[in-house]
């Protein structure tokens, strides 16, 4: 059974750093065509995606946010890390980590989610 | 501003049959598969359509899913008050190097 579960801070005060935490079982971010995203969902708002890593360590960004995002991976530990940085109240969101196929790329696993609040 | 276009809202009676349209480009929909995901308020999305109108195992064959150019479709029938949720498309856009979100459709059952 695959599952992903998202950890990280609550709240968080502007312009500080934001490290984000996917833990994922069921499967290997060694294993050829597996891939993790992250992505966001403000209040309200539509889901917006942030950022992938793929098994071959390969990262893609979104444009908008490219300058302040960084995903990595800890294969070994199964888990995908985003640091988002300069955080601002615009930034409120919940926070949800996907695996994602390589080539099809549709999340077939979401996890939860993890709300942050970014307010001083 | 989202780069795929959905409407805001669609409405259908229980029973009936209603689609959500996604409208994107050459460089996303037009040359890449697409996937649709059904979100209830306060929950995680769960994958209803994947590689553009194959069904995950689990969802019932009143989803579906097509696409034609560069727009794609998700097709609801036998609507249920159940069914009451928001719709997001979704694809992988060669120019940007990024996945692309549909702004979401919520879907109300009179």
């Amino acid at each position: 059974q695959v599952t992903l579960r998202e950890s990280g801070p609550a709240l968080v005060k502007p312009t500080q750093t934001l490290t984000l935490t996917c833990t994922f079982s069921g499967f290997s971010l060694t294993t050829s065509g597996m891939c993790v995203s992250w992505f966001r969902q403000s209040p309200g708002k539509a889901l917006e995606w942030l950022a992938r890593i793929d098994w071959d360590d390969d990262k893609y960004y979104t444009t908008s946010l490219k300058t302040r995002l960084t995903i990595s991976k800890d294969a070994s530990k199964n888990q995908v890390v985003l640091t988002m940085t300069n955080m601002d109240p615009v930034d409120t969101a919940t926070y949800y980590c996907a695996r994602i196929r390589h080539g099809e790329y549709y999340m077939d696993v979401w996890g939860t989610g993890t709300t942050v609040t970014v307010s001083s | 501003q989202s780069v795929l276009t959905q409407p805001p809202s669609v409405s259908a009676a229980p029973g009936q049959k209603v689609t959500i349209s996604c409208s994107g480009t050459r460089s996303n929909i037009g040359n890449n598969y697409v996937s649709w995901y059904q979100q209830f308020p306060g929950t995680a999305p769960r994958l209803l359509i994947y590689d553009t109108s194959e069904r995950p195992s689990g969802i019932p064959d009143r989803f579906s899913g097509s696409k034609t150019g560069t727009s794609a479709t998700l097709g609801i029938s036998g609507l249920q008050t159940g069914d009451e949720a928001d719709y997001y498309c979704a694809t992988w856009d060669s120019s940007l190097s990024g996945l692309v979100l549909g702004g979401g459709t919520k879907l109300t059952v009179l």
